[in-house]
């Protein structure tokens, strides 16, 4: 199994692009996860997602916006990068969300720096 | 007022020492508790749970104090291995990640 699977790893934008970035977990879970991380901040969480069908905002969904493509994919799209959204960007998955003990697999991060 | 705080640290501990981190978090309601682990420019995995009777794991011990909204982590006879970042996460409505705290085993 591959886990959780995130591209690309890097990428440099500049002010105003756009650009998607791809998740897809092959663990069967119910609830996908976007953070960004952020020296001295920790990990936000910007949209989940707690099963196929469904998307919610986090503490952080301001210029972004998620795709439940199906149970394997949650994508997060910029829609017009700006500086502040320099950050690396985690995705993540759990079979259960709220409330539960279940554990959250993480990707291996998109380093994103928009110019 | 954040949701977890964590003293950041850095702890520079030799190795062999026993480490202690703790942090608080403000959501009497929350339901489940975690220590995850992450190391330089990786991703966050899961260290172990921590349940109200508290719970060990080899050299690790986690527990829970919820009249005082409290979570520890004890690292016993510490590693060269054990270096890393501890992040204090608690499941409320979402995923909360506390900003980490920072250890570095000294040989």
């Amino acid at each position: 199994n591959a886990g959780v699977t995130q591209t690309p790893k890097f990428q440099v934008l500049k002010t105003g692009q756009s650009m998607t970035l791809q998740c897809a977990q092959d663990m069967n879970h119910n609830s996908m996860y976007w953070y960004r991380q952020d020296p001295g901040m920790g990990l936000r969480l910007i949209y989940y997602s707690a099963s196929e069908g469904t998307t919610d905002k986090g503490e952080v969904p301001n210029g972004y916006n998620v795709s439940r493509l199906n149970k394997r994919e949650f994508s997060l799209r910029l829609e017009s990068a700006a500086p502040s959204q320099t950050s690396v960007y985690f995705c993540a998955s759990s079979d259960r969300g709220s409330g539960s003990w279940d554990e959250q697999f993480f990707g291996p991060g998109t380093r994103l720096t928009v110019l | 007022r954040k949701e977890v705080e964590q003293d950041p640290g850095p702890f520079n501990v030799p190795e062999g020492a026993t480490v202690a981190f703790n942090c608080t978090y403000s959501n009497s309601a929350s339901q489940s508790f975690f220590w995850y682990r992450q190391d330089c420019r990786k991703e966050p995995k899961l260290l172990m749970s921590v349940y109200s009777s508290g719970n060990e794991d080899g050299r690790f011990t986690a527990q829970l104090n919820r009249a005082s909204q409290y979570i520890s982590l004890l690292i016993r006879d510490s590693k060269l291995s054990d270096s890393a970042t501890y992040l204090c996460v608690v499941n409320d409505d979402q995923f909360y990640f506390g900003t980490g705290t920072s250890l570095t085993v000294i040989p």
